[in-house]
């Protein structure tokens, strides 16, 4: 079975600075990984999304994430934040070619508050 | 392009009353469906998927139950709330491909 590890539950920054969350995953066949945002009381926005290829992937808001199949992880980075980046990050994985229904497996959440 | 309603947004129930949240999806036919449970702390929580009129698969034995009636619309229901019932419920869609589309969710509070 698949599951995924975020490592920080809460992950306070101030404004401008660079940030990374954390995301480890177990899984003894290939997976897709994800990143998705939630902003307060609304559902989750797709970030980015690693299926194949590169292994450094680029995502909306200025995100990117870089899968390392070694290390199993795939870490979530912005250079420079902004407070209105304040949300709660999903880290989720699924199983390559498996079909969809339900594939998708989330890890706890890491709340980010940007300062100013 | 494609859009996933929920409705009701916000709920306040008391222990032991039913409970009934409505998924619509625009824009797309015969959609993959999902309900997704948020409690704190707990991350998302797969509850149901629907891959047909009809056809329900259950992740997590619980008071809840999920029917698909129409090809694009997705319930989730319970004939008696419990406390533990308390979170954010999601429901969620997928074309077939490995991307998963959410809905705005439904904030459940049990008293």
């Amino acid at each position: 079975a698949q599951s995924v590890t975020q490592l920080d539950s809460q992950v306070p920054v101030f404004e401008e600075a660079p940030v990374e969350l954390r995301c480890n995953y177990s899984s003894s066949v290939s997976v897709y990984l994800f990143w998705y945002v939630q902003y307060p009381n609304q559902g989750l926005q797709l970030l980015l999304k690693y299926l194949s290829g590169s292994t450094l992937v680029k995502g909306i808001n200025g995100f990117e994430a870089e899968f390392n199949k070694s290390q199993t992880s795939f870490h979530l980075r912005k250079p420079s934040v902004h407070i209105s980046d304040t949300a709660e990050y999903f880290c989720a994985v699924s199983v390559a070619g498996r079909g969809s229904q339900g594939n998708l497996i989330f890890g706890k959440g890491t709340k980010l508050s940007v300062k100013p | 392009s494609q859009t996933i309603h929920q409705w009701p947004a916000t709920l306040v129930q008391p222990v032991g009353s039913p409970l009934s949240l409505e998924c619509t999806v625009e824009g797309t036919s015969n959609p993959n469906l999902y309900w997704y449970r948020q409690a704190a702390g707990r991350g998302l929580q797969l509850l149901f998927y629907s891959v047909g009129i009809g056809q329900i698969s259950s992740e997590v034995p619980q008071n809840l139950s999920a029917s698909r009636p129409q090809d694009r619309q997705f319930i989730l229901s319970s004939k008696k709330l419990l406390l533990s019932d308390s979170g954010f419920y999601l429901c969620a869609w997928d074309p077939g491909s490995p991307e998963w589309y959410f809905g705005p969710g439904t904030r459940l509070t049990v008293l």
